[in-house]
């Protein structure tokens, strides 16, 4: 089942937040969220494992609430190299591929 | 270190056509998967390898073939070229229970049947 993400497009200006959200019905393993800006392959950025803490680089962070089987992708003080389409991909085993969803796009205007 | 190469990175087939995408990666990787992306759709998984001869159906299999020989090639084979299979194609690798560096995506070969 592919993990349903919200809100489909966000545009901001440069500075602002947004938060990214991917949901399962499916009792998780792992999520992972990538970046792939236009004509170009989607880009790693952080995983998420059961039972881990949240992660985040720089001004990106992401949590994963197990209960709900929902991860949250947090962007802080957006840049304009923000912009982009950003995937949850979700493994529902430590073995298993993954799932992606269908993509959240992202514009930072200056 | 070159990570995942894909060629060809552009393709235009006619109906009916075959043909290999390739796809070689240079991280010793044991898995290895390609997917699809249509607009509005994210990725879809066709087939992944866990290791040189072994292969396994994805989500949307149907129209394509694979093989792993080796640990580096991955090739993925259309037969019989439909419309239905114009797409952007992604070819990825990953160490399993690896948690620090997720899936490495090729540039992609964008396909166009006609």
């Amino acid at each position: 089942q592919q993990p349903v993400q919200s809100p489909q497009a966000v545009i901001l200006r440069e500075g602002e937040d947004a938060v990214i959200n991917c949901s399962s019905s499916k009792a998780l393993y792992s999520v992972h969220w990538y970046r792939q800006k236009h004509g170009e392959a989607p880009v790693f950025l952080m995983i998420l494992l059961k039972g881990g803490e949240q992660k985040g680089h720089d001004k990106i962070s992401a949590s994963f609430n197990e209960k709900k089987q929902q991860s949250s992708l947090y962007l802080t003080a957006s840049q304009l190299s923000y912009s982009g389409t950003y995937f949850c991909g979700t493994e529902d085993s430590g073995y298993s591929t993954l799932t992606f969803g269908k993509g959240t796009m992202l514009l930072v205007s200056p | 270190n070159a990570g995942v190469t894909q060629t060809p990175k552009f393709r235009i087939l006619k109906i009916g056509q075959s043909m290999t995408l390739q796809c070689t990666q240079d991280m010793n990787h044991n898995y290895m998967y390609w997917y699809r992306q249509d607009p509005g759709m994210g990725l879809k998984l066709i087939y992944y390898s866990v290791g040189a001869g072994i292969t396994d159906k994805g989500e949307v299999p149907n129209g394509y073939n694979v093989s792993r020989s080796t640990t580096e090639d991955f090739p993925l084979r259309l037969e019989l070229a439909a419309p239905s299979q114009t797409s952007v194609y992604f070819c990825a690798s990953s160490y399993p229970r690896d948690a620090s560096y997720g899936y490495t995506f090729g540039s992609g070969t964008r396909l166009t049947v006609v």
